[in-house]
């Protein structure tokens, strides 16, 4: 069965900080996409960041970035320069083409500390 | 560009009791998914539209629930009779279609249901 796995349900970083969230998968597709998102308090979710399997270079977005290690189906987010803006809970996902069906993880829930 | 809209956000019922969600995707999602949320856990699909038919209902409780999208546009997902682990967030998500690159899903604010 495919899962993701999230092994932080809390984590805590000052502002301005780095941080990263740990997330692992299982899955025996060579092929598929893997997603963080963000859900602030009471907002609706939205994508951080995606990565396709079949690429090697690790996706960035501004101040956020991926280390994907497929060998040991890792897909960890690091978040730089952490702003109050950035709390919120973060899901790591995973989807396996073709039908797009989204699995995610438990969540990891970010508090950022002034 | 509108977002994806669901009504009501708050709702609060009793065990036994009926209740209906509506979503009402972005212009020209060909696909709309219906997740639950429990409070503390990811969202899990429950039923996936592609236009107005059916691609995946595996996880939907079909003694309970029950979810159309007539003409392919807006949806509804109804559960009859409610239960008490039926409390959640219900999402709703619509992307352009299977097939089409990364198929990026957009999310609606959800409803909250809590059944006492």
């Amino acid at each position: 069965a495919q899962t993701v796995t999230q092994s932080q349900p809390e984590m805590s970083v000052q502002e301005a900080e780095t941080v990263t969230l740990s997330c692992t998968y299982d899955t025996s597709e060579s092929d598929y996409y893997l997603f963080w998102y963000k859900q602030p308090p009471s907002r609706q979710m939205i994508l951080v960041i995606r990565q396709e399997a079949y690429k090697q270079q690790n996706a960035t977005e501004n101040r956020f970035s991926v280390n994907f290690q497929k060998a040991a189906k890792s897909f960890s987010l690091k978040i730089s320069d952490s702003q109050l803006g950035d709390a919120a809970m973060y899901f790591c996902a995973y989807s396996p083409p073709p039908d797009d069906k989204i699995i995610f993880g438990k969540g990891t829930r970010l508090h950022i500390l002034p | 560009e509108a977002g994806v809209a669901q009504s009501p956000r708050y709702k609060i019922i009793e065990k036994r009791q009926s209740v209906a969600f509506w979503c009402n995707p972005i212009s020209g999602h060909a696909t709309l998914y219906w997740y639950q949320q429990i409070l503390g856990q990811g969202p899990k699909l429950l039923i996936q539209f592609q236009n107005n038919g059916v691609v995946d209902d595996s996880q939907l409780p079909k003694d309970r629930f029950s979810a159309e999208r007539l003409k392919g546009v807006d949806s509804t997902l109804k559960i009859q009779p409610a239960k008490l682990e039926d409390s959640a967030v219900y999402l709703c998500a619509s992307s352009f279609g299977v097939g089409t690159p990364y198929n990026e899903q957009f999310f609606g604010p959800g409803t909250r249901l809590t059944v006492l």
